[in-house]
């Protein structure tokens, strides 16, 4: 069935320093790229989308790159934070949501 | 801003109870999901509702059934609870459009089965 693979399962930078989440997906009808940050003891919150005819998109410190070819998408979030310390995750979606399909997270330390 | 309630924050049951977790969400969202979250698992779908009355199996539906009887309202039932359950389950919604959009969850709903 289709499948999301991301990585690393864990990340560890120094505050300032840059930091880069992979992810991978087999459905190529996928056309919406979400990545939802999760801070402890609460719900995943969407921080960036990207649809499938963009193939960039960025918001202040934190940017999506998308390669359709390779079904490849990156999240990348410069001048790394303390605050910036959450899990995350990546997914990938076709029509309305119902085939939404979840990396297995990312667990981002940023330390001071 | 979208809010998606969660009743129980933490809940603590025995094997063998029947267990409700309760979902709001009060955007007029016509999808509703339900999701659990094991570390290393991602999060897989159990059930999801796209319309009130109407429901469909997600990935991992077994030991599970749901309940849509008004729009904003989306309840998970464990028939009868066992100690593999024990996890997180997230409730989520979205709009309802021709491409894919955006899943908006609520805080969690943390359950111990002993």
């Amino acid at each position: 069935g289709e499948n999301v693979e991301q990585h690393p399962s864990t990340l560890s930078v120094q505050e300032g320093d840059s930091a880069v989440i992979k992810c991978t997906y087999s459905d190529s009808a996928s056309n919406y790229f979400p990545w939802y940050k999760q801070e402890l003891g609460k719900g995943p919150q969407l921080i960036i989308d990207i649809r499938s005819n963009v193939g960039e998109k960025k918001d202040q410190r934190i940017a999506v790159t998308l390669n359709k070819t390779a079904k490849h998408f990156s999240l990348h979030i410069t001048e790394t934070q303390p605050e910036d310390s959450a899990v995350y995750f990546c997914a990938a979606s076709t029509t309305g949501g119902f085939k939404t399909i979840f990396g297995a997270g990312t667990r981002l330390f940023v330390k001071a | 801003d979208v809010k998606v309630t969660q009743s129980s924050r933490y809940l603590v049951k025995r094997t063998g109870e029947k267990v409700f977790l309760e979902c709001v969400q009060d955007m007029d969202h016509e999808n509703m999901f339900w999701y659990r979250q094991d570390p290393g698992l991602g999060l897989r779908l159990i059930y999801f509702s796209y319309d009130v009355k109407m429901k469909e199996k997600g990935d991992i539906p077994e030991g599970y059934s749901v309940s849509r009887e008004k729009k904003e309202r989306f309840s998970l039932i464990l028939e009868s609870a066992s100690t593999n359950q024990t996890s997180m389950y997230l409730c989520a919604s979205s709009e309802k459009r021709k491409r894919g959009d955006t899943i908006y969850f609520g805080e969690g709903s943390w359950l111990t089965v002993v």
